[in-house]
């Protein structure tokens, strides 16, 4: 059964440092996005991406974070100078059509700043 | 401010027995109300999917009710499993969010199943 895969499983970067968390979407989906879930608190959303462009994106989503899909097969976020607070696990998901469409998630990614 | 609130926090049953979760939403205009399994340090994983159209689905042991009136929602498992110890998150989509289905989460309630 097809999945999304994320890569690394756990990053741990110094403080200040660019960070670059990797997902392979499901081959025939359409529609990608970027969660957060800091320890212990809930699922936050980060970003929506759609025909190789932003759809939607969080006020988390400050100008610390991008997003691209650089090869047609990847989709990566980018964090170009992590903070300790961005220590959470990051998830990827998509699914074929937006709307009453069920997402499919990854692992996550752990990403822990120092 | 669209928020999603669970109850109970967390919850122990024994094995064999039924539960059920809450979910209260405040999510308006309201799209579609999603429950979620999460096992620890894993991703969710689709449980169910409702539209205000529907008050009640089904899958396998787990059967949804969703209130769209009173904006609640409940999960109810049947003879437990200790496999189904894990979180379990109410996710509500708003109408017309950028139309790419973002979806606001509940903190969850965590559940253990013990023998």
């Amino acid at each position: 059964e097809p999945e999304v895969t994320q890569t690394p499983s756990h990053q741990v970067t110094q403080m200040g440092q660019e960070v670059i968390l990797r997902c392979v979407p499901i081959s025939n989906h359409l529609y990608f996005y970027w969660y957060r879930q800091i320890l212990g608190q809930k699922v936050e959303f980060l970003v929506s991406f759609y025909n190789n462009e932003i759809s939607e994106k969080s006020e988390i989503f400050d100008d610390q974070f991008s997003v691209e899909r650089p090869d047609g097969s990847n989709f990566t976020l980018k964090i170009r100078s992590t903070k300790l607070e961005d220590s959470a696990m990051y998830f990827c998901a998509s699914n074929v059509l937006a709307g009453v469409n069920e997402q499919f998630f990854g692992p996550g990614t752990r990403l822990t700043v120092l | 401010k669209n928020q999603v609130e669970q109850s109970p926090q967390s919850l122990i049953i024994l094995e064999g027995k039924n539960c059920t979760l809450q979910c209260n939403y405040t999510v308006s205009p309201f799209s579609n109300l999603r429950w979620y399994k999460q096992d620890t340090g894993r991703g969710p994983v689709s449980l169910t999917i409702m539209t205000f159209s529907e008050n009640t689905k089904s899958n396998g042991r787990y059967t949804a009710t969703l209130d769209a009136d009173t904006k609640q929602s409940s999960l109810h498992i049947t003879a437990s499993q200790l496999s189904d110890s894990a979180s379990y998150i109410c996710v509500v989509s708003e109408w017309g969010s950028g139309s790419q289905g973002n979806l606001i989460f509940g903190k969850g309630t965590k559940l253990s199943v013990k023998p």
